[in-house]
């Protein structure tokens, strides 16, 4: 089974910081690869699939890149409705989809 | 717009069974892939299972395999999730989502129903 690991784990930041969260495959995923987000108490929203192709209508402050087994989302200017998890999945098994531990951003 | 709505979800004993349903409108059901992910208390995302468009190809990952049965009622736009034998390890908030292709995410997911399995 391919397995996900970001780090970090947490992340603190404060409103308009660039921010990066990398995402590590235990083998190569070619850019089959998704990040979402998770506000509390809510369900995740796709932010970037393939690797770097952003969801219609999610803002571009938000960018991906990678192939292979490393991965970052990169949030070019945080904002206050930014604070949430990230998880990044990996769509390379399919139909065994796996999914990272999630990185909890964290206002400072 | 896409809307998938979770029901069923609730509290019930070990060993005990329950089926969830997500009402799905908004897009043509019958054409897309669906999925259910879960989340305990906590915790992170664990996909549980998948069925094509038609209903015929299901996949589980081992952790849930022969305990829980995804099926869907194209008739009704309907994705249900049978859960058998259920222990305090299967509690978690249930959602539904949409597959978007192949490699492309699940691009809509439901708000979610939570199962705790509890005596």
């Amino acid at each position: 089974d391919i397995q996900l690991t970001q780090s970090p784990s947490f992340l603190s930041a404060s409103v308009g910081d660039r921010v990066t969260i990398t995402c590590r495959a235990s083998q190569g995923i070619s850019n089959y690869l998704a990040w979402y987000q998770q506000a509390p108490g809510k369900a995740p929203k796709l932010l970037i699939y393939a690797a770097s192709t952003l969801q219609s209508g999610v803002p571009s402050r938000f960018s991906g890149s990678g192939s292979g087994t490393e991965f970052t989302l990169t949030i070019s200017s945080l904002q206050p409705e930014d604070f949430a998890t990230y998880y990044c999945q990996q769509l390379n098994s399919y139909p065994l989809y796996t999914f990272g531990q999630g990185t909890k951003l964290e206002i400072k | 717009q896409v809307q998938l709505v979770e029901s069923g979800g609730g509290v019930v004993q070990p060993g005990r069974s329950l089926r969830l349903s997500c009402a799905a409108s908004g897009f043509t059901f019958n054409t897309y892939s669906m999925h259910w992910v879960r989340q305990a208390p906590g915790k992170g995302l664990e996909w549980v299972a998948l069925i094509s468009y038609d209903g015929i190809n299901k996949y589980y990952p081992d952790s849930v395999k022969g305990r829980l049965t995804i099926s869907r009622d194209n008739s009704k736009n309907t994705l249900y999730l049978q859960m058998n034998s259920l222990s305090a390890d299967d509690t978690a908030v249930y959602y539904c989502a949409r597959s978007s292709g192949y490699y492309g995410g699940f691009d809509n997911w439901g708000q979610g129903t939570l199962v705790t399995v509890s005596s």
